[in-house]
């Protein structure tokens, strides 16, 4: 299958910086990208979706002044965490799909830890 | 909420034996998802199974689609201890903005 990357995949940070998340689609290019939050032992909660060269679309609670998202290219798209705090820490993953009803195809995940 | 839900949440049993996971949704879909997720890893795509479809094999897996119940399950054929993983249903409804919406996973642990 297509292989999506995300890098870094683990980041420790201290409260009130910013980190950026980034993803990759390698060989395919990727109209939308998603990004998900899981917490341990739980589900995937979809925070966002961004297309290509557009404005990203946030979920319901999801802050985007917190959850900074950039679709530059249709093969890279970026979560920027803002001013992190504790409760920020998560796993996060991105997915990223050709077109409508093509396959999803997930990264690897980000742990981040936010001291 | 659009999530689907699956049973069980957690399922053990012993290798060699089947395993069978449901997941329900509430709203029309365009295709369903299985997906497998090893402990803090990543998301393996198992199978799509689009709305016209109803059942679909992919090695020992096996994968049912009711669309008149809004549910589906995904079936493991003579699971082996490396199953041991939390699998997912996810669903693209056919309105809206073609988003997977999870469900809230099973944990499968196959016992040697």
């Amino acid at each position: 299958g297509a292989v999506v990357s995300q890098h870094p995949s683990r980041v420790i940070c201290k409260s009130g910086t910013s980190v950026k998340i980034e993803c990759r689609s390698l060989d395919f290019q990727a109209t939308t990208m998603f990004w998900y939050r899981q917490f341990p032992k739980k589900s995937l909660m979809l925070m966002a979706t961004s297309n290509e060269g557009s404005k990203a679309t946030y979920e319901q609670g999801v802050e985007k002044d917190k959850f900074l998202i950039n679709h530059a290219s249709l093969t890279l798209s970026t979560l920027t965490v803002t001013s992190a705090h504790p409760e920020d820490s998560s796993f996060y993953i991105c997915s990223a799909r050709e077109g409508l009803d093509y396959e999803q195809f997930f990264g690897p995940g980000t742990r981040l830890t936010v001291l | 909420s659009q999530q689907g839900e699956e049973d069980p949440q957690a399922l053990s049993i012993q290798e060699g034996e089947n395993a069978t996971m449901n997941c329900s949704y509430k709203t029309s879909i365009n295709n369903l998802q299985w997906y497998r997720q090893n402990s803090g890893r990543g998301l393996v795509h198992l199978i799509l199974i689009r709305s016209n479809e109803r059942e679909k094999h992919s090695g020992r897996l096996r994968v049912t689609l009711d669309t008149s119940k809004k549910s589906s399950s995904l079936l493991i054929t003579a699971s082996r201890a490396a199953d041991t993983a939390s699998y997912f249903c996810a669903t693209v409804f056919r309105r809206g903005a073609q988003k997977l919406v999870f469900g809230q996973g099973t944990r499968l642990t196959i016992n040697p």
